[in-house]
């Protein structure tokens, strides 16, 4: 039963436009949100997170939103740039279990010049 | 050099055989976590230790064995290793107030 579902595995964007990557999860007790940012051969980054407090959290060209109602977040990308290609994870955290994440499947993300 | 490190990098064993994988941090964090990594499954959490000689499982923690003997330490072993095992291994810690964690390089290890 995947809790976090990123329903797109791939996605390509002309450099210097948006990336909008989603990521949709089921569990009403999750609290907590991040993304990570994966190039090959290497192992995750963290890049940004949201409480379930906020709907919005920026920095710099990366912005999360938060819509609990829906139970879905994104993560913008604006202006996309070619060193934007990676896979990205959308984590969560539940509030009755706050040791671990739960990862999803991660959307992999071309930008093209 | 300060960070997460994980030994070997990559890795070829025989099903049945014994595998231990190595993750060694120098932050002091008290939470370490084993994931895999498979296509159309994205990470998922094989154990996780949220201090010395405290160990959990995580989702798919069938097959694999964790100690802690030391906060900086904690190894992933495969008693008895098989074909579903071949994935790429990331070994992850934080620090007990956040929920940021830091990921080594991964280890990629094939069953044959």
């Amino acid at each position: 039963d995947q809790q976090v579902k990123q329903n797109s595995p791939s996605l390509s964007v002309q450099e210097g436009r948006i990336s909008i990557l989603n990521c949709d999860y089921t569990n009403s007790m999750f609290d907590y949100f991040l993304w990570y940012k994966k190039y090959p051969a290497e192992g995750p980054t963290f890049l940004i997170s949201i409480s379930s407090i906020k709907d919005k959290n920026e920095d710099g060209r990366f912005t999360v939103f938060l819509n609990k109602s829906a139970k879905h977040l994104s993560l913008h990308i604006v202006p996309s740039q070619p060193g934007d290609s990676a896979v990205y994870f959308c984590a969560a955290r539940a509030a009755y279990n706050t040791d671990k994440l739960i990862f999803g499947t991660g959307t992999r993300l071309q930008v093209f010049p | 050099d300060a960070g997460i490190t994980q030994s070997p990098r990559y890795k070829i064993t025989e099903t049945g055989r014994q595998v231990t994988l190595m993750c060694h941090q120098t932050w002091s964090h008290s939470y370490m976590f084993w994931y895999r990594q498979d296509l159309g499954h994205g990470l998922r959490l094989i154990y996780y230790s949220a201090a010395a000689d405290i160990t959990d499982k995580g989702e798919v923690p069938d097959g694999y064995v964790v100690s802690r003997s030391k906060t900086e330490n904690f190894p992933l072993t495969l008693e008895s290793a098989t074909r579903s095992q071949t994935s790429v291994y990331f070994c992850a810690s934080r620090g007990p107030f956040r929920q940021t964690q830091y990921f080594g390089p991964g280890t990629r290890l094939l069953v044959l």
